[in-house]
């Protein structure tokens, strides 16, 4: 499985301001997801990345408060806008298996983020 | 709405038992499903896949799915305290990619 690293790993941020989380992977992957970890809870997909087209946000999400870049196939970022404490939470990266396993996916150490 | 549901537990078991994990999924057409393990303030780590029903072995681990019930399960055997961690199933309905997950099982291995 591909060696994936986000940065930064936990950061501790004032409200309104805006954090860009970056996500890079070791070899080329097709595509890329981000999801949010609430504390207890399981994971909600943000959105979908894909190299050269705009990102696929789920319900609930929306480009303005979470821009997504993916200038390539082994980077993506998620900038998490105007945040507020209820954005503390930890948003993980993940990505697909690669050449013959495209539909497994493989997750980021994670960032962990609290909002004051 | 596709849905993945898990008992949250907490599930206890003493070393050496056998922990059985099960997950239901509301999409009939799902194809792919697979199983994560996630230790406390870490990110989830694949370590099952099942595409077919049955059984599939991996080690102390095995798979079990049976498509007609829309039912995954996870069984550890001679489980070890190291194996403390949730659990979370994920579904994936189609070749889109998109995973949907479980809410997760905590388990406990008790010394």
């Amino acid at each position: 499985s591909a060696v994936i690293s986000q940065k930064p790993s936990r950061d501790i941020c004032q409200r309104g301001t805006s954090l860009t989380i970056q996500c890079q992977v070791d070899s080329q992957v097709t595509m890329m997801f981000w999801y949010r970890q609430q504390p207890g809870q399981s994971l909600t997909l943000i959105a979908t990345a894909n190299q050269g087209s705009e990102a696929t946000y789920e319900s609930g999400f929306v480009i303005d408060k979470f821009p997504i870049s993916r200038p390539n196939l082994t980077f993506s970022t998620l900038t998490v806008s105007n945040m507020s404490p209820e954005d503390s939470s930890i948003y993980l990266c993940s990505v697909d298996g690669g050449r013959g396993s495209t539909d497994t996916q493989y997750f980021g150490p994670g960032t962990r983020l609290t909002v004051l | 709405q596709k849905e993945v549901e898990q008992n949250s537990g907490p599930l206890s078991v003493p070393e050496g038992a056998i922990a059985s994990l099960n997950c239901t999924y509301s999409d009939r057409g799902s194809q792919s499903f697979f199983w994560y393990r996630q230790y406390s303030g870490k990110s989830p780590e694949l370590i099952m896949s099942i595409y077919s029903n049955g059984d599939k072995e991996d080690g102390r681990f095995t798979a079990q799915l049976n498509k007609a019930s829309q039912y995954v399960s996870l069984l550890i055997r001679d489980s070890q305290p190291s194996d403390s961690a949730t659990y979370l199933c994920a579904v994936n309905p189609d070749t889109g990619n998109q995973f949907y997950f479980g809410t997760g099982t905590s388990l406990t291995v008790i010394p």
